[in-house]
């Protein structure tokens, strides 16, 4: 596709429950980072990966998320087990290579009641 | 102490206004610099790339200071779709290999 397009686009799920959220990045793009962002706040880094690969994954908060990058292209970030706390907008973004600005979607805005 | 630290205003100038941001980053082998606007409950946007000789595009120009560690973005003759909050960012070299580092962001509101 033309840009970064994440699904869903918005996630209602209980306390307890297993989400995935989901990142297809601008075809070409080996970079693809994660972030998230509470209102109000900045962006909390997650996690990076240059092609499949996950050099930094120092941002991620807990044991209970992952994330994965298959083909070098599309990207799950998976959280486990959801806290009220990990309500957020998650954001995602490619690049070209780990030189160039990345370019965001439009985010998944992740609601754990 | 923060890798990339912005004022995080808010300014609030009047259209036509000329208003400028500053940031500083921690780490002296900082590779790239950019700057991104976030407008209201959306997701960041590339402005435009910082380069060591300054660049410009329309209203808007970038500096670096290698030396004192310091990004600026002047705007001029504010808009008032120039009203969000810009984003001060910097990618470093090393393990991280191209990890980008986001400032808080200074919010701007132009009034008319």
């Amino acid at each position: 596709g033309a840009g970064v397009s994440q699904s869903p686009s918005n996630k209602v799920t209980e306390k307890g429950k297993d989400v995935e959220l989901r990142c297809d990045p601008i075809s070409g793009h080996t970079a693809l980072y994660w972030y998230r962002q509470s209102l109000g706040q900045g962006l909390e880094f997650l996690i990076y990966f240059q092609g499949n690969s996950a050099p930094d994954k120092s941002g991620l908060p807990s044991d209970r998320f992952s994330a994965e990058r298959t083909g070098g292209s599309v990207s799950t970030l998976t959280i486990q087990r959801t806290q009220q706390e990990d309500s957020a907008v998650y954001l995602c973004a490619s690049s070209l290579g780990g030189s160039g600005g990345a370019f965001f979607g439009q985010g998944t805005r992740l609601t754990v009641v | 102490r923060k890798e990339v630290e912005q004022d995080p205003g808010p300014f609030n100038v009047p259209e036509g206004a000329t208003v400028a941001f500053n940031c500083t980053y921690s780490n002296s082998a900082s590779q790239s610099f950019f700057w991104y606007r976030q407008d209201c409950r959306k997701e960041p946007k590339l402005l435009m790339s910082v380069y060591s000789s300054g660049n410009e595009d329309g209203r808007f120009t970038a500096q670096l200071n290698r030396a004192s560690q310091y990004i600026s973005l002047l705007i001029r003759d504010s808009k008032l779709s120039d009203s969000a909050t810009y984003l001060c960012v910097v990618r470093e070299r090393g393990s991280t290999l191209g990890r980008l580092y986001f400032g808080r962001g200074t919010q701007l509101t132009v009034w008319p």
